[in-house]
């Protein structure tokens, strides 16, 4: 199966700390992506790492990449409550958008 | 940003009755949508790739006969589940890519939990 690994399942911090998720995969990839899901809803695109890309940033958001390792990490700083919801990674492994395939969800609650 | 647009929101039917779900873009044109289904504290699981004007692509292992998928325009999919029973309830979740980029983002929309009684 080419479905990514995310740990931990689940995270709990309070309001203000940093969280960070990772992400594993097992074939090389094209690009990877980070979706943000609020219970009961779609998915939300966070931001997307191409493989010739280490580090990218995007507001309290920050991705890594290590294709070596084949793992990603999301770092989520100064967390707010409003951030609490499931993380998922997704890997493209090129082609068409139909060859994503989204690892398991960590599951973040962030405390006030 | 481009928006995706699935009704219904949550569905609760008798086993036996068919149950139709709407995937619209609205502020784009999608020549493909795709049909994902999740479990809870799941991931999601691609079932079917919806191509505008032509046959949907279905995953190994989704029965065609029992998820019918209709992409009429180019900007609706729909997703039906015939003779539901109540293993097909699930949470049901269409996306969209947006233009040349369509291996970059997807725009999903909001959902659809269906309960077969």
């Amino acid at each position: 199966s080419q479905q990514g690994e995310e740990d931990p399942q689940a995270l709990s911090i309070q309001e203000g700390e940093n969280a960070t998720m990772n992400c594993s995969y097992k074939t090389s990839i094209n690009n990877l992506q980070w979706y943000r899901q609020n219970s009961g809803r779609g998915l939300v695109h966070l931001i997307l790492i191409r493989s010739n890309e280490r580090e990218k940033h995007s507001g309290r958001l920050r991705v890594t990449l290590d294709t070596s390792k084949k793992s990603s990490s999301l770092l989520i700083t100064a967390s707010r409550a409003a951030d609490t919801a499931s993380y998922f990674c997704a890997m493209n492994y090129g082609g068409s958008q139909g060859n994503l395939i989204f690892g398991k969800g960590t599951k973040l609650s962030v405390k006030p | 940003g481009a928006v995706v647009s699935q009704h219904p929101s949550r569905v609760i039917c008798k086993s036996g009755t068919s149950v139709k779900i709407e995937c619209r873009s609205l502020d784009f044109q999608a020549t493909t949508m795709f049909w994902y289904r999740q479990f809870p504290k799941k991931s999601l699981m691609l079932m079917a790739t919806s191509n505008e004007g032509s046959k949907a692509t279905y995953e190994q292992g989704v029965e065609k006969d029992k998820f019918l998928i209709n992409h009429a325009s180019l900007t609706l999919s729909t997703l039906t589940v015939t003779s539901a029973h109540p293993e097909d309830s699930s949470f049901y979740i269409c996306s969209a890519p947006l233009g040349y980029r369509s291996n970059e983002k997807l725009f999903f929309g909001s959902g659809t939990q269906l309960s077969v009684l």
